[in-house]
């Protein structure tokens, strides 16, 4: 079948640094993506890596290795806005099947 | 600023109602999705279109239909409403369907079944 897993929770502190992981196991995979959901709000797409390595954009960075099937997400310098659910999601030429989501608790 | 608006964000339907939902967006996207999504159960896909008038059955179609006879717009159906459909519901729309470019996700809609 296809699916993917990521830790149901993370919690950290202002300042820190945190990595959310996501194993996936999808038919036809193009790329791992990742989401990030307010409560109450709608996701919102935060990257998208085709490639092995490390993508970064600011305080967020993505990996990829499509050997291990494994992706993470860094989220650096966190701030207490960060506190949200992060969803992994792989592609293939028809959708996406998307992880159950990670909450991350941001503490001061 | 590029968006995918959904009609309604709450709305309370009683058990047997047919209910529409409706989703546009004016990106020119050929794929549009519908999901639900309820508590530690992520996003689940209901129904998927690649172009107008082209519908493909997601994970949990059963009690929903699709309609979409224009580009920007595609519509939810609940045909005969139940307790069991009360959750959020998101459209989202995208360039392509392998995620490269991102979806852009509706506000959703809470939808109350009673």
């Amino acid at each position: 079948g296809q699916s993917l897993e990521q830790p149901s929770e993370v919690t950290a502190v202002e300042g820190a640094i945190v990595q959310i992981n996501c194993t996936y196991q999808t038919s036809g995979f193009y790329g791992l993506s990742w989401y990030q959901q307010h409560d109450g709000g709608a996701p919102t797409f935060l990257s998208y890596n085709a490639l092995d390595g490390l993508e970064e954009t600011g305080r967020f960075s993505s990996f990829l290795s499509r050997s291990d099937s494994y992706g993470y997400l860094l989220l650096q310098e966190l701030q207490m806005k960060d506190s949200a659910s992060y969803f992994c999601a792989a592609g293939n030429n028809r959708k996406l099947i998307w992880g159950l989501g990670t909450s991350l608790a941001v503490n001061p | 600023d590029v968006k995918v608006t959904q009609s309604s964000r709450y709305l309370v339907k009683r058990t047997g109602e047919k209910v529409f939902l409706e989703c546009v967006q004016d990106m020119d996207h050929e794929n549009m999705f519908w999901y639900r999504q309820d508590p530690g159960l992520g996003l689940r896909l209901i129904y998927f279109s690649y172009d107008v008038k082209m519908k493909e059955k997601g994970d949990i179609p059963e009690g929903y239909s699709v309609s979409r006879e224009k580009k920007e717009r595609f519509s939810l159906i609940l045909e005969s409403a139940s307790t069991n459909q009360t959750s959020m519901y998101l459209c989202a729309s995208s360039i392509t369907p392998t995620g490269k470019y991102g979806y852009t996700f509706g506000s959703g809609t809470r939808l109350t079944v009673v």
